[in-house]
C-alpha cells in the first residue's frame, strides 16, 4: 500500500468555523508533512513531523493547528480562516532520512468563505 | 543553500514529439533530486528520482532524466509525447536532515497538441 489518503477532498468553510483535515498512511513511514498549495504555484511548507514530534513549523499563522496523534495519522485544526487561506491542502509521508522519495495525498480542497 | 530553477514556465509540443523539461539545481553537497507531476486538481505522483546511483534514471510512463554534476541540471525527457502527459511538472531536490525537507521549483506547465 503505497497511499496516503486525505479527507475529505472538498471543504467549504466559514471565517468562524473551526474543521479538521485528516490523513493517513500506512506505509510505516515516520514522517509526515502539510502542504499549501495556491493555484498555478509550487507546493509550500507549512509543518513537518518527524516520529509524531514537530519538527518544523514554517512560521504558520496559529489559526493553522497540526496535529500527529499516532505514527500513520496526521490532522490539520483549522480555526477562524481567512479567505486567502483558500488552497490545496496536500499531506505527505516519506521514510525518515532525505534521500527517499515522498508520498503525496490527492489533496483537501479548502474554500473559506 | 539547495535551490531548484526549471528554466521553462510553459512548454508545449506535438502528441508524437519528444518532450524536454529543463532543471537546474544548487547544491552544496550530492543531493537527491526528483520529478514530480501533478494533474489538474490532483496530489503529486512521484515520476523518476535520482540518489546517487545510476545518473541516468528511468521513471514511470517512459519518462527519464540525466543527472549531470558538471552542469548542475536535471533535465526531464520523453521520446514521444501522450495526450495524457500534459500536467504540471515540478523538479525537487531534497534538503536531508532526518527528514525530507523539499525544495519545489515554480513547475513547468506541459501543454501537449493533437
Amino acid at each position: 500500500d503505497t497511499e496516503v489518503t486525505q479527507t475529505p477532498k472538498h471543504l467549504v468553510m466559514g471565517m468562524t468555523n473551526k474543521k479538521s483535515l485528516k490523513c493517513e498512511q500506512h506505509m510505516g513511514h515516520r514522517a509526515m508533512y502539510w502542504y499549501k498549495q495556491k493555484a498555478k504555484k509550487p507546493p509550500e511548507l507549512m509543518f513537518v513531523y518527524s516520529y509524531e514530534k514537530l519538527s518544523i513549523n514554517e512560521s504558520v499563522p496559529s489559526r493553522f493547528s497540526p496535529e500527529c496523534p499516532n505514527s500513520s495519522l496526521l490532522n490539520l485544526h483549522l480555526h477562524a480562516l481567512q479567505p486567502e487561506d483558500s488552497a490545496l491542502y496536500l499531506c505527505a509521508s516519506s521514510q525518515d532520512n532525505g534521500w527517499t522519495e515522498a508520498f503525496f495525498g490527492q489533496g483537501t480542497r479548502l474554500t473559506v468563505v | 543553500a539547495q535551490s531548484v530553477t526549471q528554466l521553462d514556465s510553459h512548454v508545449s509540443v506535438s502528441e508524437g514529439t519528444p518532450v524536454l523539461l529543463r532543471c537546474n539545481y544548487s547544491s552544496s553537497y550530492s543531493p537527491s533530486l526528483f520529478w514530480y507531476v501533478q494533474h489538474p486538481n490532483k496530489g503529486l505522483q512521484l515520476l523518476l528520482k535520482y540518489t546517487s546511483a545510476a545518473t541516468l534514471v528511468k521513471g514511470i510512463n517512459g519518462f527519464e532524466a540525466e543527472f549531470k554534476k558538471s552542469e548542475t541540471s536535471f533535465h526531464l525527457t520523453k521520446p514521444s509525447a501522450h495526450m495524457s502527459d500534459a500536467a504540471e511538472y515540478f523538479c525537487v531536490v531534497s534538503l536531508s536532515g532526518g527528514y525530507n525537507k523539499l525544495i519545489f521549483g515554480a513547475g513547468t506547465r506541459l501543454a501537449v497538441h493533437p
